[in-house]
């Protein structure tokens, strides 16, 4: 199993552009999320997913979207990106389907906005 | 909201030796507490976790311990090796109550010096 894929690995955008973050899961997991990482801030939850077709809104939804149409698949989109949207993105997912229970992460997404 | 926070920030410790980190959370209903190990350009990794109804629990050189009264728990890793180098996350949250936001604290650098 490769576990959590997230692509690209890196990315620049100027400010306004849009993107989408992928994220991909081969463990039959439920419940997936999607977390950014900045200096000193520790993890912080943007949005969330407990099923296909099921979304919820996180710590700092803000200026993010996302979709869940298959159980593998969990992408972020940023609409218009801005440079506060610097950071460090990170999805997880968990066998439980209503918890955060037992996260596996992907590698992470280094995204710089300009 | 749950607020966790985490002491020391940075922690050097020769090879051989122990190293304890420890958080404290608010929350007195925060019945679950995970640790992730992040590796550098890694995403986190679960590598212990405990709930409420236990009071310490160890898998090899790995332990937590949990003191609910005082609202804190510890990461205890003993013969510390050089592979342990890394940013460790502690987070708690409240299972069973829905709102699906785990609370992660800033992270500790542990520095292993061989």
């Amino acid at each position: 199993n490769a576990g959590v894929t997230q692509t690209p690995k890196f990315q620049v955008l100027k400010t306004g552009q849009s993107m989408t973050l992928q994220c991909a899961q081969d463990m039959n997991h439920e419940y997936m999320s999607w977390y950014r990482q900045d200096p000193g801030m520790g993890l912080r939850l943007i949005h969330y997913s407990v099923g296909a077709g099921i979304t919820d809104q996180g710590e700092v939804p803000n200026g993010y979207n996302v979709s869940r149409s298959t159980t593998e698949d969990f992408p972020l989109r940023l609409l218009s990106a801005a440079p506060s949207q610097t950071s460090v993105y990170f999805c997880a997912s968990s066998p439980g389907q209503t918890t955060n229970e037992k996260l596996f992460f992907g590698s992470g997404t280094q995204l710089s906005v300009l | 909201g749950e607020n966790v926070e985490q002491h020391p920030s940075t922690l050097s410790v020769q090879e051989g030796d122990s190293a304890v980190i420890k958080c404290t959370y608010s929350d007195s209903a925060s019945n679950y507490f995970p640790w992730y190990k992040q590796e550098l350009g890694k995403g986190p990794q679960l590598i212990i976790d405990i709930r409420s109804n236990v009071g310490e629990k160890k898998d090899q050189r790995i332990a937590v311990t949990l003191n609910k009264t005082a609202k804190h728990f510890s990461l205890h890793i003993t013969e510390t090796q050089p592979e342990d180098s890394a940013v460790y996350f502690c987070a708690a949250i409240t299972l069973g109550r829905g709102n699906n936001r785990l609370a992660f604290g800033k992270g500790n650098q542990v520095v292993v010096i061989p």
